[in-house]
């Protein structure tokens, strides 16, 4: 199994500024997930993390907008720059062990 | 490219009343997982259930049961004398074999509210 910690577990920012959030897994993964849900919204993969190259961006995603970084295998961050009131999300980050998937409790963003 | 489908979008029942939500998926891969959790308001997902795809033996644990039919690509979960507790979003997901290398794929999720 694996334990996820994410933070913040909520923020409120104002636009145009940037938020990193951070997840800490409990043990060696080699991807890790970050997913978007937009209120009232389904889970919408972001980009797939693998430790020592880049992330890989899902379509109407990009790096300069959500830049990833992955230092080791145990830890993701992800930025979310130049905000606006559309960012407001649930943001989670997953990884997967063998077959189960485990999630972060999330970081519940609000732009204002 | 795979898919999953939740066409009920809002569900209301009256306390104690059973509820079945309907799942059906589209993937090309033979072997395949599919996954509901739920999501209270609090935001976090909760894991309620992993089936392979080979194992068709439809799961019971308490009050939740799980029909998995792969001849009409259904995944469908009911639970039986529902509870104000119940109340949530609920999300069906698939993902294709691949293990770790692989994401899910989510429904459009299910909003479940139980009236006392």
């Amino acid at each position: 199994s694996a334990v996820i910690s994410q933070k913040p577990s909520r923020d409120i920012c104002q636009r145009g500024t940037s938020l990193t959030i951070q997840c800490q897994v409990d043990s060696q993964v080699t991807m890790m997930f970050w997913y978007r849900q937009q209120p009232g919204q389904s889970l919408t993969l972001i980009a797939t993390a693998n430790q020592g190259s880049e992330a890989t961006y899902e379509s109407g995603f990009v790096i300069d907008k959500f830049p990833i970084s992955r230092p080791n295998l145990t830890f993701s961050t992800l930025t979310v720059s130049n905000m606006s009131p559309e960012d407001s999300s649930i943001y989670l980050c997953s990884v997967r062990v063998n077959t189960e998937a485990f999630f972060g409790q999330g970081t519940r963003l609000t732009v204002v | 490219a795979q898919k999953v489908t939740q066409a009920q979008t809002e569900i209301s029942v009256v306390e104690k009343e059973d509820v079945t939500l309907d799942c059906v998926y589209e993937t090309r891969d033979t072997t395949y997982y599919l996954f509901w959790y739920k999501q209270p308001p609090s935001g976090e997902l909760v894991f309620l259930i992993r089936r392979n795809s080979f194992d068709e033996q439809n799961e019971i644990s308490g009050r939740y049961s799980w029909n998995f039919q792969k001849s009409t690509s259904s995944f469908n979960f009911t639970i039986t004398a529902s509870q104000v507790v119940d109340s949530a979003v609920y999300f069906c997901a698939l993902s294709e074999a691949g293990g770790s290398a692989r994401q899910l794929t989510f429904g459009s999720g299910t909003q479940l509210t139980v009236l006392p």
